[in-house]
């Protein structure tokens, strides 16, 4: 199957402080999903982004198919931002199944 | 996300117990997904199910784990014979499907399942 590697595995940051987040992968894909996993431990959609660039309040992503990595930009960080980022991807191939990273552990202080 | 609907959201069985963990996609969504996630992993996928029909399976282990989704009702993941390697957390998603078959995907809340 494709590999999906997220970098770093953990983050500790400052309120206040800019982070970017990384998700390469092996193959091409046809769709990418960021989540953000929260404490409680529910997973939450951030982008869909396939390739482009695209931003919602203080998160963006861009996806680089071509060159097979995304990254998550996160300004301002919050700690209600704490929690595992995860990136998923399809391939055509599998249809509809999402494949997922190990995460990065987001942890803000304030 | 609040659009799937999972239940229950805790799930305590002896092993040897049968486990039920239901799904009901978002409205309007005909495709539905199982994944499990171990502590300290990424989700797994486990099966891609459509209405009465099972599209990829391969994510499953071959033994005591089953899931349908039939044409009235929930989606249904049930585990037999429960062990304890069992615990994890469930997670359901559905997209809308169609013409295109890659779509966003949207998560319920899970299921915790505790093996003891």
């Amino acid at each position: 199957g494709i590999q999906v590697e997220q970098s770093p595995p953990d983050l500790i940051l400052q309120e206040g402080a800019n982070s970017t987040l990384r998700c390469n992968f092996s193959d091409s894909v046809n769709n990418l999903q960021w989540f953000h996993q929260n404490p409680w431990g529910q997973l939450i959609n951030l982008f869909y982004i396939p390739s482009g660039t695209k931003q919602n309040g203080r998160l963006s992503a861009t996806t680089v198919a071509t060159e097979r990595y995304s990254l998550l930009y996160i300004s301002s960080s919050q700690t209600t931002d704490s929690g595992v980022y995860f990136c998923a991807v399809i391939r055509g191939s599998t249809l509809g199944r999402l494949y997922f990273g190990r995460g990065t552990q987001l942890t803000v202080w304030p | 996300n609040a659009g799937v609907m999972q239940n229950p959201r805790h799930l305590v069985r002896r092993r040897g117990q049968e486990a039920r963990l239901r799904c009901s996609p978002m409205k309007g969504h005909s495709h539905v997904y199982w994944y499990r996630q171990l502590p300290e992993e990424g989700l797994k996928f486990m099966v891609y199910l459509q209405k009465e029909n099972i599209i990829d399976e391969s994510g499953m282990p071959k033994e005591r784990f089953s899931a349908e989704f039939p044409k009235e009702g929930p989606s249904i993941l049930r585990i037999q014979q429960v062990v304890r390697g069992d615990s994890a957390a469930y997670f359901c998603a559905s997209s809308p499907g169609g013409s295109r078959m890659n779509t966003e995907a949207f998560f319920g809340q899970g299921t915790r399942l505790t093996v003891v």
